[in-house]
Parts: C-alpha cells; sequence; structure tokens
C-alpha cells in the first residue's frame, strides 16, 4: 500500500537553483495537491488539480508551476529558488476534489540557501 | 476565503486524561470538517471527520462535535495514551472548494 509516493525526501538547493518535486498516487484518485507546511502556519494550498487535466491555484502559488503528468502523477517546479521557498512540500489526492478525505505523501523538507 | 483558527497551540496532558482542541472557522458555507494527526517526519493522517448534517462523531477513543451556529468544532480524545502525542491539524472545505487548514496544536501526553 503505497498511497501517496513524494521524492525526493530532502533537497538542498543555492537561490536561483531550479527543481521538480515528484508526486505519484496509486488509489486511482482524480484529484492532487501540493501544499507547504511552515512552523505556525498549517498547511497552504499552493497549487491542485481537480481532475486530470486541469489545474489551479491555490492560496501561495507565487514561485511555482505545477504539471498534472497522467492520472497518477503531479509535478511541482521551482524555476528559481528563493529562501522564502524553504518549507516542508506536501503533496496529497482524494478521490473527487472537495468534501473528502485527503491522503498525504509523508514530505519533501527543501532548504534554499 | 474561509478562516480557520486553531487553539490552543500547545497542549500538555497526563497519560490517561483527556484532551480537547478547539477550531473556528468563517464560512458559514463549508460543511466539511476533518482532523488530521501528523507525527514528526510524517504526513498527515486522517483521524476522523464530519459532515455538516451530524453533530456529533465518535471513533472509540476519539470524538468530534459541531456546533454550524457558533461556527466551531472540536476534537476530544479521551484517556490519552503516550502514543497520541503528535500534531493535530483542523480543516474545514466547502462544496466545489479548497480545503483550509488550522495552525495545528502539538499534543504531548506525559507517562
Amino acid at each position: 500500500n503505497a498511497g501517496v509516493t513524494q521524492t525526493p525526501k530532502f533537497q538542498v538547493l543555492k537561490t536561483g537553483q531550479s527543481m521538480t518535486l515528484q508526486c505519484a498516487q496509486d488509489m486511482n484518485h482524480n484529484s492532487m495537491y501540493w501544499y507547504r507546511q511552515d512552523p505556525g502556519m498549517g498547511l497552504r494550498l499552493i497549487y491542485y488539480s481537480a481532475s486530470e487535466g486541469t489545474t489551479d491555484k491555490g492560496e501561495v502559488p507565487n514561485g511555482y508551476n505545477v504539471s498534472r503528468l497522467n492520472k497518477r502523477e503531479f509535478s511541482l517546479r521551482l524555476e528559481s529558488a528563493a529562501p522564502s521557498q524553504t518549507s516542508v512540500y506536501f503533496c496529497a489526492s482524494n478521490p473527487n476534489y472537495s468534501n473528502q478525505p485527503q491522503h498525504f505523501g509523508d514530505g519533501t523538507r527543501l532548504s534554499i540557501l | 476565503g474561509e478562516n480557520v483558527e486553531q487553539h490552543p497551540s500547545t497542549l500538555s496532558v497526563q497519560e490517561g486524561d483527556s484532551a480537547v482542541i478547539k477550531c473556528t472557522y468563517s464560512d458559514s458555507a463549508s460543511n466539511y470538517f476533518p482532523w488530521y494527526k501528523q507525527e514528526l517526519g510524517k504526513g498527515p493522517q486522517l483521524i476522523i471527520d464530519i459532515r455538516s448534517n451530524v453533530g456529533e462523531k465518535k471513533d472509540q477513543r476519539i470524538a468530534v462535535t459541531l456546533n454550524k451556529t457558533a461556527k466551531h468544532f472540536s476534537l476530544h480524545i479521551t484517556e490519552t495514551q503516550p502514543e497520541d502525542s503528535a500534531v493535530y491539524f483542523c480543516a474545514a472545505s466547502a462544496a466545489g472548494n479548497q480545503f483550509y487548514f488550522g495552525t495545528g496544536t502539538s499534543l504531548t501526553v506525559i507517562p
């Protein structure tokens, strides 16, 4: 039972570098999400994909891009990393967007120097 | 958009005592309220949820209550055990809308 798998688990970048965070789910869910978690701020939605072929901005999308590669995979890209993007990033999925439980991966811990 | 506030931010209880975490929300259209438990180094895991047509839901030692009029909902953990120590998050969503999370409560159960 893999559920939601995120890679890598840890990464250190220099300011200005680019990186793609990968996420895959094996539960045949339609909807997928990217959150960032910062101390004292809970989980904030960056982007989501309600269904394959669609993506929408969440609460904090600036500096990020996403790709819904297929039904299983949803990637998050930082084009030019900034220290303010140092955070723990979580991918989640659920069957059909709102009002259904989300299943989370174990996160990617990203530090930008 | 929705605003979810969660209190307290930290909570320490003796093993066997009860723990209560409270959340308020602002959008009266919100109708789904999940609670997540996050252990160190892991992602959040759903522990219980409640929908707006229900006032209370129980699952063994865990219960959630919802007061739609006052726009608040609470998590109750009875007979706490050391393995209940974790960070707990509440969330709220309305149909066709995203989830909004509280800022988390760090629960410590003292043996």
